[in-house]
């Protein structure tokens, strides 16, 4: 069954801090890996979108790595600010079409000054 | 551009009320889907449609049905509402021609309580 599972469930540290969650996914044949941020009372918005061949991506203070021998990824966040407090869910399409994207449950991170 | 619109933000239902979740998009994208996130779970997808007149069940669309009269408008109608339909309700759209690769927008979200 394809699955994409997302750890640690929540994370809290202290403003300044680096963090990284990670992203373990079973989906096959892969064709890329998401990350959304999600606020609280919002819609997830888009970080970062990687193909099988990228290894890295970068959006700012937020890094995003890839290793799809593995079929792990993480997502890597740098100097910490209080508005990083968010859901971050990996994503990646299914099986049934590119269109259809499976959603990992997500890591809620609260940044704390 | 407004992106994806959303309304209502909020809405409690009796069981057994029938309602529509309003979507509607400005950027001409011609997908559009409507997904629903429960607590400490990942989003499901419970309808899509690739272009106006065309739409297709995604993973959990018992209990829900769609239309796609235009490019713009993607409503979700809810028949006889159902405690189990309690739930965050996510639109989104995407341009998709051929690539793998692309962007989903989501809208703002609707959240239902039905009672």
């Amino acid at each position: 069954k394809n699955q994409v599972e997302q750890s640690p469930q929540s994370l809290i540290i202290l403003e300044g801090k680096n963090c990284t969650l990670q992203c373990n996914y079973t989906v096959s044949p892969f064709s890329n890996l998401r990350w959304y941020k999600q606020d609280t009372g919002r819609g997830p918005v888009s970080l970062t979108i990687m193909t099988f061949s990228e290894n890295t991506k970068s959006n700012g203070r937020y890094t995003a790595t890839l290793d799809a021998d593995t079929k792990q990824s993480s997502l890597h966040i740098t100097a910490s600010q209080l508005s990083d407090s968010a859901s971050y869910i990996c994503v990646v399409p299914g099986s049934g079409g590119y269109n259809k994207l499976i959603f990992g449950a997500g890591t809620r991170l609260a940044v704390h000054p | 551009n407004a992106g994806v619109t959303q309304t209502p933000k909020f809405r409690i239902l009796k069981i057994g009320q029938s309602m529509t979740l309003q979507c509607a998009q400005d950027m001409n994208h011609n997908y559009m889907y409507w997904y629903r996130q429960d607590p400490g779970m990942g989003l499901k997808l419970i309808y899509y449609s690739v272009g106006a007149g065309i739409t297709d069940k995604g993973e959990v669309p018992n209990g829900y049905n769609v239309s796609r009269s235009t490019t713009e408008d993607f409503p979700l109608r809810l028949e006889l509402a159902a405690p189990s339909q309690t739930s965050v309700y996510f639109c989104a759209s995407s341009y998709i021609r051929g690539q793998a690769q692309y962007e989903q927008y989501f809208g703002p979200g609707t959240r239902l309580t039905v009672t």
